[in-house]
Order: C-alpha cells, then structure tokens, then sequence
C-alpha cells in the first residue's frame, strides 16, 4: 500500500537555530501534503500545506517545500522558539479516494 | 457542530468489557478517520469512511474492533472484550473528502483498560 516515510524520529536544536523534517512518499499522484502539529496532550493540528502546483511555500517561520521528481517534501523551521516544541507529523493524500497516509512523527525538542 | 467532538472524552473501563467511543465530524464532512495513538507514538491508522462506507479498513487491529457511520455523519468505534493492550487515546479526524482538503481531529478519547 501506500505509505509516508518520516526523518528523524527526534529532533535536537538549539533555540534560535533552524530544524528540517523531511518526508517521502509513494503514489506518484499525490497532490496535497500537510504538516500537523501536535503538542503534548492536545490534538494534532494543521500549520501549513502545499498542493503539487507549487515548490515551496512560507507562512512567517514555517516553509515547505516539495519535489515532486523524488517524491519527497520538507518542513523548515527557522529561529526556533520554546514554543516550538511539539511532535510534528507529515501526510500525503492517496490520489485514488484522497484518504491522508501519516508519517509516524518527529518530536522536536528547543534546548535553550 | 463548530468542530469534530468525541465521547467520552475518558473512558475506563475493566477488562473484557465492550467499550463505544463516538465521533460527531465537522457537518457536511463526508471523510472520517479513525486513529489510535499511545503515549509518546504516532499516529496508528484503524479506518477510514467516506460517506457510510470504508474503502479502507486495514488498519484495525483485530476483530474485536469495528466501526459503523450512519448517515453519513456519527461514527461509533467499538472494542469488544477490551484488553489492557488496548488502552490509548482514540482521535477522530474529518474532512470535505475531496481533493486537497485539510483534516481536522477531535480532543480524542482516552480509554483505560484496568
């Protein structure tokens, strides 16, 4: 089946620095790719998406970027924050009936 | 519903025990997802339904777990003869079902098995 690979499983940073978490993906045809973000004891929640019509795209901090040759798509962070901190999943939609395949995570720590 | 609400927000429970955790998605959502996810893990994939039905039940874990939605809107999660293996926090999740469409999840359920 279809299936979302996700690295690191951790991930260390010092504040201020930037953190990268990249994904890959299988279906070719996939065209929708978002980045949730879950903090402890909450539920996970959207903070940006790309859709297979653009290569990259920023809200304030946060970036994605997608290749769609090597089917793989990235989150950066840039001037990390304490609030930050959180576990961050990836997704891609299944172009057959749209149904979301997870990555299995990455927990972000900022060290201050 | 201004959002996807589930219930019981806990849930515990003794072993053996059936256990139905509810799902009411965003209305007008017609894609619902099921998950599991233990402390510390990621998100554990058990169903998904678009409209009433499920293209994609691959994910449950055994079958002492089955999920029903009726018209399209609630969905139940069943757990029969609970064992403590079970024990986790259930997050429901909707969206439009169509192309390109966020997902958005419930506060989940989280479910004891003593």
């Amino acid at each position: 089946g279809e299936n979302v690979e996700q690295h690191p499983s951790t991930l260390s940073v010092q504040e201020g620095d930037s953190a990268v978490i990249k994904c890959t993906y299988s279906d070719s045809a996939s065209n929708y790719f978002p980045w949730y973000k879950q903090e402890l004891g909450k539920r996970p929640q959207l903070i940006i998406d790309i859709r297979s019509n653009v290569g990259e795209k920023k809200d304030q901090r946060i970036a994605v970027t997608l290749n769609k040759t090597a089917k793989h798509f990235s989150l950066h962070i840039t001037e990390t924050q304490p609030e930050d901190s959180a576990v961050y999943f990836c997704a891609a939609s299944i172009s057959s009936n749209y149904q979301l395949i997870w990555g299995a995570g990455t927990k972000l720590i900022i060290k201050p | 519903g201004a959002g996807v609400s589930q219930s019981p927000s806990n849930k515990v429970t003794e072993k053996g025990k059936d256990v139905e955790l509810r799902c009411d998605p965003i209305s007008g959502h017609t894609a619902l997802y099921w998950y599991r996810q233990s402390l510390g893990q990621g998100l554990e994939f058990l169903i998904y339904f678009q409209g009433n039905s499920a293209p994609d039940k691959s994910g449950l874990p055994s079958d002492r777990f089955s999920a029903e939605r009726t018209g399209g809107s609630v969905s139940t999660l069943t757990i029969q003869r609970t064992q403590q293996e079970d024990s986790a926090v259930y997050l429901c999740a909707s969206s439009p079902g169509v192309q390109n469409t966020e997902a958005f999840f419930g506060q989940g359920t989280r479910l004891t098995v003593v």
